[in-house]
């Protein structure tokens, strides 16, 4: 079985500064990793994907995520963030060796942007 | 990527009646599609795989008399939500998957209210 841990429900940041999402994630084969973004009652958009390769994957708006896996982690960061990045953002994970098409997600975690 | 499209995007009904929710893959043959289902401030949580030309394959804990899938073409797959109570009242969001181990494309959602 497959599944995915977001282990903040919330993460605050200034505007500017930094920002990590973090998400673990258990497989028992190979994963793809997945963050999708999340606005108000509005459906998911892909952010971005690690499939094979570099550990180190660049996404939409500037977000990219490092593969790490011995700490089985893949965690979200942006280096200056934005107001506009405040949404509900969704770690998932898709096991090669499970087949079919099938995502886990995380419960999500809400990122709060502030001037 | 692909774009998906779901009608209503949102719809008000009396507890008893029947709910359709339509999912349209609009630029992509979509042999299959999933339905999750949303609460406020939590995760996705599969319903069903929606497979085109033949039966939907559900999730466990999920009643299939309840939530019938039709997916009678490529670009189309409805969920009837079948004498609706107000625990039925959810966010549903279809996705529709490219057939290779990639990212799955989403619709932008319907909420659903049962009075």
């Amino acid at each position: 079985a497959q599944s995915v841990a977001q282990p903040e429900d919330q993460v605050n940041v200034a505007e500017g500064n930094p920002l990590t999402v973090k998400c673990t994630y258990s497989v028992s084969g190979n994963p793809y990793l997945f963050w999708y973004v999340q606005y108000p009652n509005r459906g998911l958009q892909f952010l971005l994907k690690y499939i094979t390769g570099d550990n180190l994957v660049k996404g939409s708006y500037g977000f990219e995520a490092e593969f790490n896996k011995s700490q089985t982690s893949f965690h979200l960061k942006k280096p200056s963030a934005l107001v506009s990045d405040s949404a509900l953002y969704f770690c998932a994970v898709r096991d090669i060796g499970g087949g079919g098409n099938k995502l886990t997600f995380g419960t999500g975690t809400q990122l709060k942007v502030e001037l | 990527g692909a774009v998906v499209s779901q009608h209503p995007s949102w719809v008000i009904c009396k507890s008893g009646t029947s709910v359709k929710i339509e999912c349209r893959s609009l630029d992509f043959q979509a042999t299959t599609m999933f339905w999750y289902r949303q609460f406020p401030k939590q995760s996705l949580m599969l319903m069903a795989t929606s497979n085109e030309g033949s039966k939907a394959t559900y999730e466990q804990g999920v009643e299939k008399d309840k939530f019938l899938i039709n997916h009678a073409s490529l670009t189309l797959s409805t969920l009837t939500v079948t004498s609706a109570h107000p625990e039925d009242s959810s966010f549903y969001i279809c996705s529709e998957a490219s057939g290779r181990h990639d990212e799955q494309f989403f619709g932008p959602g319907t909420r659903l209210t049962v009075l």
